[in-house]
């Protein structure tokens, strides 16, 4: 079975523009969440999604935005980039929701702000 | 390879020794914590979990232990292995929050020496 699925893998944007990443998640998973990970802040929450609904949502600005498509599948987006928003963007995916489900994560999208 | 913390708390362990890793969490209405591994490119990977009303899991070569009255979780590796160098990520969940949500430690890096 396939894993989940992030694309693209590298992303090089300028500051000021707008970037979208999409994440499949593995097949029957309904559940996606978005974490962005740095060097200096770790692993963070950024949503989640759950059959197309927004279930939580992390402390960032509201330049970062997510979706989720009837098949499960989810894309964020980041508007008018700063250089601190370079970092690790990693999606999971999860069968279901609550404690003891286990949450599956892609390999991530390396976004650069220059 | 990806950077995944450049201040991260270090472990340099013996190939053939026992490694434990420590985490201390932080939210006592968390009911449910996990233990990852990232490798360098990839995303975290699922190791084992366990449910706030155990105080010791074991898998194929790891245990997980959960001491609730000092909120602390260690991660035990038997007979570490070369190919268990990578950076460890505690993360929680909290039972008042029905979705997926996780909040990660700052993660180890453990070395293993040849």
């Amino acid at each position: 079975k396939a894993g989940v699925t992030q694309t693209p893998r590298y992303l090089i944007k300028t500051r000021g523009q707008q970037v979208t990443l999409s994440c499949s998640p593995i097949s029957g998973h309904r559940s996606v969440s978005w974490y962005q990970q740095t060097p200096g802040q770790g692993l963070q929450f950024l949503f989640e999604y759950f059959s197309e609904t927004q279930r939580n949502k992390g402390n960032f600005p509201g330049r970062f935005s997510g979706r989720q498509f009837s098949n499960s599948r989810s894309e964020m987006n980041v508007s008018t980039l700063e250089l601190g928003d370079s970092a690790l963007y990693l999606c999971a995916s999860s069968l279901a929701l609550g404690a003891g489900t286990e949450a599956f994560f892609g390999q991530g999208t390396r976004l650069t702000v220059v | 390879g990806e950077s995944v913390g450049l201040h991260l708390p270090t472990l340099s362990v013996q190939e053939g020794d026992n490694s434990i890793i420590n985490c201390a969490y932080s939210n006592s209405a968390s009911d449910y914590f996990i233990w990852y591994k990232q490798e360098s490119g990839k995303g975290p990977q699922f190791i084992i979990d366990i449910r706030s009303n155990m105080d010791k899991r074991q898998g194929q070569r790891v245990t997980v232990l959960l001491n609730k009255t000092v909120k602390h979780l260690s991660l035990q590796i038997a007979a570490t292995q070369p190919g268990d160098s990578a950076v460890y990520f505690c993360a929680e969940k909290p039972n008042n929050n029905a979705g997926n949500m996780l909040t990660f430690g700052g993660g180890t890096r453990l070395m293993v020496k040849p």
